[in-house]
């Protein structure tokens, strides 16, 4: 079976620190990956989606960058924190070249920046 | 931007009473997906529901979808405890291979024994 794994589960950092969350996949190959922010209290917002590895499309522009160096393993990260990096980030996969297939969610990493 | 829009935002029942949460959505779909989120933790997904289909079942879970109204419902049956937590629907309008998912801002189902 496949599954999902995040970490850290949770990370306190101060702004204009360094960040670098990461996300793998096991139990399948040739995923869909994404990165999702979650801010308190709201819907899931898509940051990132990666098709395979060096492949990175970015939704919104903002302070953060992704990256996929292995077929199973989407990192997200950013030079500089910002207080409003701060919130709730998911990782997920579905299979590839199924447009419309479930996604499949990690348990998430809770990011404050102070 | 948030596509989706749930309504009720915060819905509190009695077990075993029926929940029924709504969803709108703005633009042509593929698809449309509801997810449970307990506090704190990841979406767990609980059905998808494609834009040729009206009506679909799972379990006590009942979805319909009209995409000339552009909404969709979410009836739990039979509410239990567990039920608690935040529903999410999310529209599908990828053109690629990989899903584009838009979630909107949910509604926390409170049940009450």
């Amino acid at each position: 079976s496949q599954t999902i794994h995040q970490w850290p589960a949770t990370l306190v950092q101060p702004v204009g620190s360094p960040l670098s969350l990461e996300c793998t996949v096991e139990g399948t190959s040739n995923p869909n990956l994404y990165w999702y922010r979650q801010a308190a209290g709201r819907g899931l917002q898509l940051l990132f989606y990666s098709v395979g590895i060096g492949q990175i499309s970015s939704e919104v522009p903002q302070n953060l960058s992704a990256s996929r160096p292995q077929d199973r393993q989407f990192i997200l990260s950013s030079k500089k924190l910002l207080l409003s990096d701060s919130g709730f980030y998911l990782c997920a996969w579905n299979r590839l070249a199924l447009r419309g297939d479930t996604q499949y969610f990690g348990p998430g990493t809770r990011l404050t920046v102070l | 931007s948030q596509q989706g829009e749930e309504d009720p935002q915060a819905l509190s029942i009695q077990e075993g009473e029926n929940a029924t949460m709504n969803c709108s959505y703005k633009t042509s779909i593929n698809n449309l997906q509801w997810y449970r989120q307990n506090s704190g933790r990841g979406l767990v997904h609980l059905i998808l529901i494609r834009s040729n289909e009206r009506e679909k079942h799972s379990g006590r879970l009942r979805v319909t979808l009209d995409t000339s109204k552009k909404s969709s419902s979410l009836l739990i049956t039979a509410s239990r405890a567990a039920d608690t937590a935040s529903y999410f629907c999310a529209t599908d309008g990828g053109t690629g291979t990989a899903s584009k998912l838009t979630f909107g801002t949910g509604t926390r189902l409170q049940v009450t024994l």
